[in-house]
């Protein structure tokens, strides 16, 4: 039973670029989440998706975008790359029924702005 | 805004010592989780306290949520190296979904 899964684990971009990163959810989990987490510091919440919508969303620019797919994998995307982007981006799913259930969360993609 | 702070925010000790980390906010939250993360992973899920003045042991882990949900606690009896890490408590309501609230994390460093 694969984990969360989330690609590529490492990516250079220079600013003013766009990136997008790509997560899978673990098997029977219908809702990820992304989360930044810089250095040193603890993850920060993005935004959350489940069928196929953004249903919260955190303190963050319209510049962070992302999209959920049926098959329930997501992607975030990042336009205008700023210096200050660079963090660990780790998605996370859950269960929407199975409210309190502990998240999964990825490896994460370590994100880094030259 | 941080709406959980932990403290402290990092911790050097020796093998075999006992230390404690807390986990405070002056918000309510419905359950509150404590993780673990080494260099180049996820945060691992240590523990979930939902009941207000529960205490959860996992093996040399001993953790605590406060009688009014607005804290916890994390204490370590006889560290190893092993426990190296940092811990993140995090907290999640019931009216904002499965979002959860992370604290700034502890980063413990257990010497031999």
């Amino acid at each position: 039973d694969a984990g969360v899964t989330q690609s590529p684990t490492h990516l250079i971009k220079t600013r003013g670029q766009q990136v997008t990163l790509r997560c899978s959810p673990k098997s029977g989990h219908d809702t990820v989440s992304w989360y930044q987490q810089a250095l040193g510091q603890g993850p920060q919440f993005i935004f959350q998706y489940y069928e196929e919508e953004e249903r919260q969303r955190g303190n963050f620019p319209d510049r962070f975008s992302g999209h959920q797919f049926p098959n329930y994998s997501s992607e975030l995307n990042v336009n205008a790359l700023l210096l200050g982007d660079s963090a660990l981006y780790l998605c996370a799913s859950s269960s929407r029924e199975k409210w309190g259930q502990p998240q999964h969360f990825g490896d994460g993609t370590r994100l880094s702005i030259l | 805004t941080q709406l959980l702070e932990q403290s402290p925010q990092f911790l050097s000790i020796q093998e075999g010592e006992n230390l404690t980390v807390y986990c405070n906010s002056s918000s309510v939250f419905s359950s509150l989780q404590w993780y673990r993360q080494e260099p180049g992973e996820g945060p691992v899920l240590l523990v979930t306290v939902v009941t207000g003045g529960e205490v959860k042991k996992l093996k040399r882990l001993t953790f605590q949520f406060g009688d009014a949900r607005k804290d916890s606690s994390l204490h370590i009896t006889a560290a190893q190296p092993g426990d190296t890490g940092l811990y993140l408590c995090a907290g999640a309501r019931e009216t904002s979904g499965s979002r959860l609230t992370f604290g700034e994390g502890t980063q413990l460093t257990v010497n031999p």
